[in-house]
Formats: C-alpha cells, sequence, structure tokens
C-alpha cells in the first residue's frame, strides 16, 4: 500500500522569509513523488516531481524539493516566499511497484504567506 | 489547447435523483482518473482508466459508475445521489507512471 502525510494543515511564512511544507510517504517498492499546487475554485496544477536521480528537484514558480529516503520525505522548500505563492499544496506518491498506475494525495497544507 | 475540461461547474441534486459528470481531454492521453475533494481529506481515488474502454476502482468507488467509450472522454455517473457525496470533483488525465497528472477545474455538487 502507500500513503502519504502532510503532518501541518497550514504553514505562515512573512513575505521574503524561507518556506518549508513537509511530506512524509510510505510505499513497499521506490517512490515517485510529486508535488502540486491549487488556487481558489481551480484545479490542481503540478509544481515538480523526483522519478530518480539528484535528490534535490527544482521545479516551477522557485519551489524546489529534497528527497530524502532514509526519512521517507520529500518536503517542499522555497529561499522566498512571495504573497502570490498562497495557496494549497498537495504531495502525492505512486509506488513503482503500483501496476494500476494510481497516485495517492495527502491532506494538503495551506500556505499563508503575510506581507 | 483546452486540456481537461468537465461539464459541469456546478451542480444541486436531491437525494435519489441520478446525474453525469463528464470530463474531456484533448492531450491524447492514456490515463485518466476521477477525484473527489473533501476538506482535510485531500484528494480521494473514486475509478480510473488505464485506456479507451478500460476501468478500475479507486480508493472511493462505492455510489459511482464510469465509462470510457472514446479515448478523450471519461464519464462518472451518480445513479442514486446520497448527501454524502457532495463534494468537489475532479477529473485528471497523464500520460505514463512519470508523468504528472493534468487536472480540470472541478465540478461542486451538492446533494441535499
Amino acid at each position: 500500500a502507500q500513503s502519504v502525510a502532510q503532518p501541518e494543515d497550514q504553514v505562515n511564512v512573512a513575505e521574503g522569509n524561507p518556506l518549508t511544507v513537509k511530506c512524509t510517504y510510505s510505499v513497499s517498492g521506490n517512490p515517485y513523488l510529486f508535488w502540486y499546487v491549487q488556487y481558489p475554485n481551480r484545479g490542481l496544477q503540478f509544481l515538480l516531481k523526483y522519478i530518480t536521480g539528484d535528490n534535490l528537484v527544482k521545479g516551477s514558480y522557485g519551489f524546489e524539493a529534497e528527497f530524502n529516503k532514509s526519512q521517507t520525505s520529500f518536503h517542499l522548500k522555497k529561499p522566498s516566499a512571495l504573497v502570490s505563492d498562497s495557496a494549497l499544496y498537495f504531495c502525492a506518491v505512486r509506488d513503482t511497484r503500483n501496476a494500476g498506475n494510481m497516485l495517492t494525495f495527502g491532506g494538503g497544507t495551506r500556505l499563508m504567506v503575510k506581507p | 489547447n483546452a486540456g481537461v475540461t468537465q461539464t459541469p461547474k456546478f451542480r444541486v441534486l436531491k437525494t435519489g435523483q441520478s446525474m453525469t459528470l463528464l470530463c474531456a481531454q484533448d492531450m491524447n492521453h492514456e490515463y485518466m482518473y476521477w477525484y473527489r475533494q473533501d476538506p482535510g481529506m485531500g484528494l480521494r481515488l473514486i475509478h480510473y482508466s488505464v485506456g479507451e474502454g478500460t476501468t478500475a476502482k479507486g480508493e472511493v468507488p462505492d455510489g459511482y459508475n464510469v465509462s470510457r467509450l472514446k479515448k478523450q472522454n471519461f464519464l462518472l455517473g451518480l445513479e442514486s445521489a446520497a448527501p454524502s457525496q457532495t463534494s468537489v470533483y475532479f477529473c485528471a488525465s497523464g500520460q505514463g507512471r512519470n508523468s504528472p497528472l493534468h487536472f480540470g477545474n472541478g465540478t461542486r455538487l451538492t446533494v441535499t
């Protein structure tokens, strides 16, 4: 079975400060990991993914994420937050042993960036 | 290029009524998915399809049926709506195991 946990319902950060949104996962094989962002009344938009290779993945809008196999984590980071980064963020995992190609999402973390 | 289009955007049903949600994608993707989004629960997979003519159950399939008669379309049906099916429904499509999903803008369904 595959699962994802986002331990924080909300993260508050001041504009210009670094931000981190946490994600941990559980799979039986190897993980494919994704981050998505959702703005109000919209569908999810892809930010970045980890499939294999370099543990530090860079994505859209200046976001990056670090894959840590020993801690089974894939935390989303940005060096300097913008007010426009305020949104709902979802981590997702797909187990390489999942023949059905199903993606499992975490519960989401609301990021609030204050001016 | 429209991407993934969902219709309708909003719908209110009474308990016991039926309806069909339509999802259309113009990216020639093999895989299509229906998710529901509820507060604090993230997205949960209802049904999915790995190609035209195929469907499979996801995490929460009860009370829903799907069909994929054409590659570009994936229909979600509610035969007898219940208040527990009040949710926001998202359709997504993708190509391959490594590829990200493309989402529609959702259908907000209320069952009274």
